[in-house]
């Protein structure tokens, strides 16, 4: 079945520090991919969307200069995470969406702690 | 914009009741609907995934309708057990935009 790797699950970085998450479809090609954000107790909300090979469309409220989005191929999306505070502390997701009408599929999430 | 409801928000059972949740979406004009579980701290796992040309999906104890005229869907589980204890989320999409609901957090209790 379609796979979905996020990585890393977890990372704990200091304040000011940028972070990396790499969100990789295994065995399908993505045409678009979902970055969402998960406070605790909160729902999944979503950050962006991201389709391969053109910029990023955030959500109202999420400021593309700090999430930065690449979305490079068909297989890999990138989430940055600039200048980190102790407030973008959450858990992130990603979900791949194969061309067609077919099912989401997610990663396992990073929980990033800023300390 | 679609919006998408979720409701109770809450819900605790004993072990073994038959239960429903429910979604509801603003927007019918959809591709798919997804049922997903998710665990605390954890991702989320696929529960079952409704096209918009079905009314309904099966997989084991699991059950999920969608009527897309009234916007829609609900998951009913059967024999509960307190390993369902979880949050349950529906997720409406279409080609780009995709929405989800706050979540059911279900506790059965043994």
């Amino acid at each position: 079945g379609a796979v979905v790797s996020q990585h890393p699950s977890r990372v704990i970085c200091k304040s000011g520090t940028s972070v990396k998450i790499e969100c990789r479809s295994l065995d399908f090609q993505a045409t678009t991919m979902f970055w969402y954000r998960q406070f605790p107790k909160q729902s999944l909300m979503l950050m962006a969307t991201s389709n391969e090979g053109s910029k990023a469309t955030y959500e109202q409220g999420v400021e593309k200069d700090k999430f930065l989005i690449n979305h490079a191929s068909l297989t890999l999306s990138t989430l940055t995470v600039t200048s980190a505070h102790p407030e973008d502390s959450s858990f992130y997701i990603c979900s791949a969406l194969r061309a067609g009408n077919s099912p989401l599929h997610f990663g396992n999430g990073t929980r990033l702690t800023v300390t | 914009k679609q919006e998408v409801t979720q409701i109770p928000a809450a819900l605790s059972v004993p072990e073994g009741e038959n239960l429903v949740l429910n979604c509801s979406f603003t927007d019918s004009a959809i591709y798919n609907l997804q049922w997903f579980r998710q665990d605390p701290g954890k991702g989320l796992t696929s529960l079952l995934l409704i096209q918009s040309s079905q009314r309904e999906q099966t997989s084991g104890r699991l059950n999920a309708s969608l009527d897309k005229s009234s916007g829609r869907s609900t998951l009913y589980i059967a024999a509960s057990q307190p390993g369902d204890s979880a949050t349950y989320l529906c997720a409406v999409w279409n080609n780009n935009d995709m929405r989800f609901g706050a979540g059911t957090r279900l506790t059965v209790k043994p």
